[in-house]
């Protein structure tokens, strides 16, 4: 079955060091993106990319990084310099280069320790 | 900017009758609207979209409206079941990106038999 896989589901963070998020997709979808979801608010865009080795920063790029080295796969790193991950992480796929009807991973719960 | 306004507080309905949830926006007119369902730690699932030329959508038990002079879209759910029980999230586009989608924080249905 076609889908798009999160993970880990838990990933604790130690002060100053740096942790990636796994994303892939196997929908042959072209565009992809990263969300960070926090209680209470809309979900606010990370990164984006739309074709391999291509992407761009949304919102609240600052202290997160990304790659897009193959199509199906588009991992997040929370860097030392992001002061405050703690939050929910989804990441979604799209067909085409538009942000219509998103198909979002089961998501990663950060937490700091 | 943009904002979406979603009810924050969760919206309580008996089993059998109508759930409407509203979103409401400002500043802007949207080419589409989308409406997401997301069950506790996992990621949204896209129900329905509608286009700005829409006034109403349908989808087994789901309708959305969109009025484009109130800036508002009303999302029904009726013969509503405990399964509907959820956080529905509207989100619309932003003209400034393409591939940026404003969120709204969602609005919590619990259907009680």
């Amino acid at each position: 079955d076609g889908g798009i896989t999160q993970s880990p589901k838990y990933l604790f963070r130690k002060e100053g060091q740096n942790v990636t998020l796994s994303c892939e997709q196997n929908l042959n979808h072209d565009a992809m993106y990263w969300y960070r979801q926090d209680p209470g608010q809309g979900l606010r865009l990370i990164y984006y990319s739309q074709i391999v080795n291509d992407f761009q920063k949304g919102d609240i790029a600052e202290g997160y990084s990304v790659s897009r080295e193959k199509k199906e796969s588009f991992p997040l790193t929370v860097t030392s310099a992001q002061k405050n991950p703690t939050a929910f992480y989804l990441c979604a796929s799209t067909h085409g280069q538009t942000n219509e009807k998103l198909f979002f991973g089961s998501g990663t719960q950060l937490s700091v320790l | 900017s943009q904002k979406i306004e979603q009810n924050s507080e969760a919206l309580n309905i008996q089993e059998g009758k109508t759930a409407t949830l509203t979103c409401n926006y400002t500043n802007y007119s949207p080419a589409y609207l989308q409406w997401y369902r997301q069950d506790p730690g996992r990621g949204p699932v896209f129900l329905l979209l509608i286009r700005e030329n829409e006034k109403e959508k349908r989808k087994e038990r789901l309708k959305v409206t969109f009025d484009t002079t109130l800036k508002q879209s009303l999302f029904h759910i009726t013969a509503s079941q405990p399964a509907d029980s959820a956080t529905y999230l509207c989100a619309l586009d932003e003209e400034r990106s393409n591939y940026q989608l404003i969120w709204g924080a969602g609005t919590k249905l619990i259907i009680k038999p």
